[in-house]
């Protein structure tokens, strides 16, 4: 079973901020990927990555960019948030697609 | 457009019983199906998968079915136990790293 932790768990921001959520895997695996899902709706993948210096635009449309610069470390960052991005994200790795590991998600909250 | 349906939002099923959840899906081009599970406050765990050339995949008190003509699958849970209650995503990939998604079934096991 993957190990992947996000950080933090919850968060309140005003409008306007910047915030960087963090994820954090130890399993080692190449694949790495960003989800946005709001309550009763469906996971909509945000942006993914390859490996190392790989990054890619998912199918939903995201304000937010990522950086792949470690293998274990796949950080999101909103330059300025706005309530529109209140939701939930959830970080996932996998040696492939079929089988991803989440992590707990980060609940964020823009006021 | 959805190209993963989850029709019904909710099931409620008495301990003991059959669940039966249901997916359908729109793309010819899907090869493989997953289900997972999702806990509040977690993120989504694997439960089970079905690759497009079976029609039937079983683990324990898990079992996927696979109707490719009705582009539709389901996945039974029996006998069905309180620990079972979460909500159940439907997700599907077409050979690309990336994996669609249903809108998921709250499902509430009754004693």
């Amino acid at each position: 079973e993957a190990d992947i932790y996000q950080t933090p768990r919850y968060l309140v921001i005003g409008t306007g901020k910047k915030i960087t959520l963090e994820c954090s895997q130890t399993m080692g695996h190449d694949k790495m990927y960003w989800y946005q899902q709001d309550p009763g709706m469906e996971l909509h993948l945000i942006h993914y990555s390859y490996g190392v210096n790989s990054t890619e635009k998912g199918d939903l449309s995201s304000e937010s960019t990522v950086s792949r610069i470690r293998t274990e470390h796949f950080p999101l960052t909103l330059e300025s948030a706005r309530p529109s991005h209140t939701s939930q994200y959830l970080c996932a790795t996998g040696l492939n697609p079929y089988e991803q590991y989440f992590g707990p998600g980060t609940r964020l909250t823009v006021t | 457009d959805q190209q993963v349906k989850q029709n019904s939002p909710s099931l409620s099923v008495q301990e003991g019983r059959i669940s039966i959840l249901n997916c359908d899906y729109t793309n010819s081009m899907f090869d493989y199906f997953l289900w997972y599970k999702k806990y509040p406050a977690e993120g989504p765990t694997f439960l089970i998968s079905i690759s497009s050339i079976k029609d039937k995949n079983e683990d324990g008190r898990f079992t996927v079915f696979l109707n490719k003509s009705a582009k539709h699958l389901s996945l039974h849970i029996v006998p069905s136990q309180p620990g079972d209650s979460a909500v159940y995503f439907c997700a599907a990939s077409d050979n690309t790293d990336k994996l669609i998604f249903g809108t998921g079934t709250r499902l509430q096991v009754f004693p």
